[in-house]
């Protein structure tokens, strides 16, 4: 059975820094194209970055330069490195996996929650 | 970046009765090359993640309602619920993955008359 399960969030003044990951389970993680998608209270969905399988990474424009994605392949796992936080940041972030490398997402975590407050 | 806006922001529709929902987007997202219009849809209740509905414009994800259809082309596109059901009161979202920052309209809330 897939599975993905975050963790890492947590209340952080801005300027700070988190790391989010992503544990997955069911399939192979460094096989597919993985993405994290965040959504702020209330709000609508937003793709944040995608690590592809052949190690490329690509981010929105909202993060760039301060979120970097990567993974675990011993732990089956991705991560969100996240530095510069601001108070836009505040969401659920998602992890979820895009099967078959063409853009749609077939399986989500149910996300943890990142609130960026002084 | 490709824009995508839907509509209505909600509707109400009777249990029984067929949901409409239009996304539109503000470029092609028709691919000449494999005829295939790169737009999903998605389903989300209230303190879960998204659910994957729809791919490839109108292909069905394994275990979806047969209620659930998905049409269009190029940029204009409909989910429609042909007979709606009450764990279908949800908010749903299209998203395009034609070209990256893949982008994702602003959702439709679907509730029950």
């Amino acid at each position: 059975e897939v599975q993905l399960v975050e963790s890492g969030g947590g209340l952080v003044q801005p300027g700070g820094s988190l790391r989010l990951s992503c544990a997955a389970s069911g399939f192979i993680v460094s096989t597919n194209y993985m993405s994290w998608v965040r959504q702020a209270p209330g709000k609508g969905l937003e793709w944040v970055s995608t690590l592809y399988s052949d190690g490329r990474t690509y981010y929105a424009d909202s993060v760039k330069g301060r979120f970097t994605v990567s993974g675990d392949n011993s732990k089956n796992t991705l991560y969100l490195q996240m530095n510069s936080l601001r108070d836009e940041d505040t969401a659920v972030y998602y992890c979820a996996r895009d099967p078959f490398s063409n853009g749609w997402y077939d399986f989500w975590g149910q996300g943890t929650l990142v609130t960026v407050s002084s | 970046d490709i824009v995508m806006t839907q509509s209505p922001d909600s509707l109400a529709v009777s249990l029984g009765e067929r949901a409409t929902i239009n996304c539109k987007s503000s470029q092609s997202v028709f691919y000449s090359s494999n005829n295939k219009n790169y737009l999903a849809w998605y389903q989300q209740k209230p303190g879960q993640p998204p659910k994957l509905l729809i791919y490839w414009a109108s292909t069905r994800e394994s275990g979806v309602p047969d209620r659930f259809s998905g049409s269009g082309s190029g940029t204009d596109f409909t989910l429609t619920i042909s007979s709606l059901q009450a764990e279908d009161v949800a908010v749903y979202y299209c998203q395009q993955y034609y070209t990256t920052p893949f982008t994702f309209g602003p959702g439709t809330k679907v509730d029950i008359k």
